[in-house]
């Protein structure tokens, strides 16, 4: 049950360039969507969070982008750093049925070049 | 800044052997999680743990598993009798409530069945 899909498994960026990173779902009733970096041997770090009442949340270089009607948000980078090379982990919470896990994409691995 | 801790960070056990997966939430936190991620798949939730019991559990979280909080700090993910399959990261996650904020993980413990 893929109800989170992240379809590009690999993004290759040069530094100082946006990168885009997409997620789509399938479950209606999410309606909080957090975005997390992962390195090599270590825990999924939390980036930046939309709930459904907004389209979009910017924290310094990082915004994310909801739109509801696509079931689609996206995550962009700018200016793009070597340091943010990192797999990606869209998520998606169904807070409104009271539920309170997260249900996760398959990740994106963005390499930055220098 | 606090952190989620995990202990330990790699354990080779033989299967059908008990092991433990200790972690040591954000101390004000109040909602508790257990994640695993198979090599190369996604991040799958399987336990939720809330006011000394569990809130949410996955179809993987059958009765092999169980969960405790012993003490006030500890929060424990216990697999019976381990099979080849269980082999992966485990990754606890705690977050501060159910309301619009993010679950933050600890490194994970690496668990290898042989």
């Amino acid at each position: 049950d893929q109800q989170v899909k992240q379809n590009s498994p690999s993004l290759s960026v040069q530094e100082g360039r946006i990168s885009i990173l997409n997620c789509d779902y399938t479950n209606s009733m999410f309606d909080y969507f957090l975005w997390y970096k992962k390195y090599p041997a270590e825990g999924p770090t939390f980036l930046i969070s939309i709930s459904s009442i907004k389209d979009k949340n910017e924290d310094g270089r990082f915004t994310v982008f909801l739109n509801k009607s696509a079931k689609h948000l996206s995550l962009h980078i700018v200016p793009s750093q070597p340091g943010d090379s990192a797999v990606y982990f869209c998520a998606a919470s169904p807070i409104q049925t009271g539920a309170n896990n997260l249900f996760f994409g398959t990740g994106t691995r963005l390499t930055v070049i220098p | 800044e606090p952190e989620v801790t995990q202990t330990p960070s790699h354990q080779v056990t033989q299967m059908g052997q008990e092991v433990i997966l200790r972690c040591v939430p954000i101390s004000n936190h109040l909602y508790f999680y257990w994640y695993r991620q198979i090599l190369g798949q996604k991040v799958e939730f399987l336990v939720s743990f809330y006011n000394n019991e569990i809130s949410e559990k996955s179809e993987i979280f059958d009765d092999q598993f169980s969960v405790e909080r012993p003490d006030g700090s500890n929060f424990t993910l216990k697999i019976r009798s381990t099979k080849l399959e269980d082999s992966a990261m485990y990754f606890c996650a705690s977050r501060l409530n159910s309301v619009i904020s993010p679950l933050h993980f600890g490194n994970g413990t690496r668990l290898t069945v042989t």
